[in-house]
């Protein structure tokens, strides 16, 4: 049973660049949610995809923008990079109704 | 003032030895409860997952949530050099206006020595 996977592991870029994440959920896993973790902090949530739409978003600017597919697999688009947007994208998957989020080994951003 | 609060660490322990790890919250609206390690430059591996007041034994592991005092604990028996990782607790207000959003602590750094 393949667990949640995500591309790319490693991803230089530089300021004002973009860049786009991706995520494929856990088998069974129909809801996906995106999380920001700085060095030596715990994971911020970004927003959560369910039936192809954002159905929650937490504090982040509209620089931050996703989607999800009908084989509920995701992406997450981050324009106009900063410094600051350097981090660990983690990706979490879940069956809808249950809270249990199972995360991806994530994917490492730097941003020069 | 943070919703969730953790400290950081790190928690140095010799093999053997019983740890506990603790986090408290303000939010009296959180209902789910987890906790997860990390192990450095990894994704958070899911440990323990509890819902409201109460305990909860997996193993060597150990949930336990006082709704009442917004305070949860993760007790590890007999640790190993292995459990040496960053130990992250979580929770959520999961309902129709909640779709289950983590709010993570900061992490507890946990090292135990042979």
């Amino acid at each position: 049973d393949a667990g949640v996977t995500q591309s790319p592991t490693h991803l230089i870029k530089t300021r004002g660049q973009q860049v786009t994440l991706r995520c494929s959920p856990k088998s069974g896993h129909d809801t996906v949610s995106w999380y920001q973790q700085a060095l030596g902090q715990g994971p911020q949530f970004i927003f959560q995809y369910y039936e192809e739409e954002e159905r929650q978003r937490g504090n982040f600017p509209d620089r931050f923008s996703g989607h999800q597919f009908p084989n509920y697999s995701s992406e997450l688009n981050v324009n106009a990079l900063l410094l600051g947007d350097s981090a660990l994208y983690l990706c979490a998957s879940s069956l809808a109704g249950v809270n249990e989020q199972f995360f991806g080994p994530g994917t490492r951003l730097t941003v020069l | 003032q943070k919703e969730v609060e953790q400290d950081p660490g790190p928690l140095s322990v010799p093999e053997g030895a019983i740890v506990s790890l603790n986090c408290t919250y303000s939010n009296s609206a959180f209902q789910y409860f987890m906790w997860y390690r990390q192990y450095s430059r990894k994704g958070p591996e899911l440990l323990m997952y509890t819902y409201s007041s109460g305990n909860k034994e997996d193993g060597r592991f150990t949930a336990q949530v006082d709704k009442s005092s917004k305070y949860i604990s993760l007790f590890i028996r007999d640790s190993q050099p292995s459990d040496s990782a960053t130990y992250l607790c979580a929770m959520s207000a999961f309902g129709s206006s909640n779709t289950g959003k983590l709010i993570f602590g900061q992490g507890t750094t946990l090292q135990v020595k042979p």
